[in-house]
């Protein structure tokens, strides 16, 4: 079974600074989608940006951009230019390619809790 | 705004009740999906229904049912309920059953005293 491991449950950032959350995932499988969710106090979960296993090129979404290590089997989430409303929970989720059965469920990790200071 | 909306926000309720959570996916979405976020298990996949009809099937307690409607409207069961049945339920839909992009609801908090 697939799993997403986030390790670090809190982190923090300066406002303007860089800061990069980890997300580390095993499976077996060759075809897959990441994503990085965000949930604000408001509790609404947000697509930030997404990444298919068969690109080689790392995603970006404006300030926000990946680090796609597929051997490694690393997705991290890169902040730049932080703003107070970034501060949030941000979760990384693994969806496998396959479209069958529980296959098209999203697998979750933990949670980073990101706070921005002014 | 995803375009997803549930209903209520937020609910009370004691030991043993039964309450509906309604979802609504934005609109052409044709697939629902329902997630269960609690403190001690983060995420979890409960069901997905396509186009009226059940897709898959998660951690889904056997207290809990769920049906999608023929307007694509969806509703999640809760019966018997437990105090660690208090999370926040989130609803979420996508274009079809295998579209790799979930789009979610605002939730609905659910807490059972």
């Amino acid at each position: 079974a697939q799993t997403v491991t986030q390790s670090q449950p809190e982190m923090s950032v300066q406002e303007a600074e860089t800061v990069t959350l980890s997300c580390t995932y095993d499976t077996s499988e060759s075809d897959y989608y990441l994503f990085w969710y965000k949930q604000p106090p408001s509790r609404q979960m947000i697509l930030v940006i997404r990444q298919e296993a068969y690109k080689q090129q790392n995603a970006t979404e404006n300030r926000f951009s990946v680090n796609f290590q597929k051997a490694a089997k690393s997705f991290s989430l890169k902040i730049s230019d932080s703003q107070l409303g970034d501060a949030a929970m941000y979760f990384c989720a693994y969806r496998s390619a396959l479209n069958a059965g529980n296959n098209r469920k999203l697998i979750w990790g933990l949670g980073t809790s990101l706070a921005v200071n002014p | 705004d995803s375009g997803v909306t549930q209903t209520p926000k937020h609910l009370i309720t004691a030991t043993g009740q039964r309450v509906t959570l309604r979802c609504s996916p934005r609109s052409g979405d044709l697939s629902v999906y329902w997630y269960q976020q609690s403190l001690d298990q983060g995420l979890q996949f409960l069901i997905q229904y396509y186009n009226g009809e059940e897709r898959a099937k998660g951690n889904i307690l056997e207290r809990f049912s769920a049906q999608q409607f023929p307007d694509l409207h969806s509703e999640l069961n809760l019966s018997s309920l437990e105090l660690g049945d208090s999370a926040l339920y989130f609803c979420a839909s996508s274009v079809t059953g295998n579209s790799h992009e979930q789009y979610f609801g605002p939730g609905t908090r659910l807490t059972v005293t």
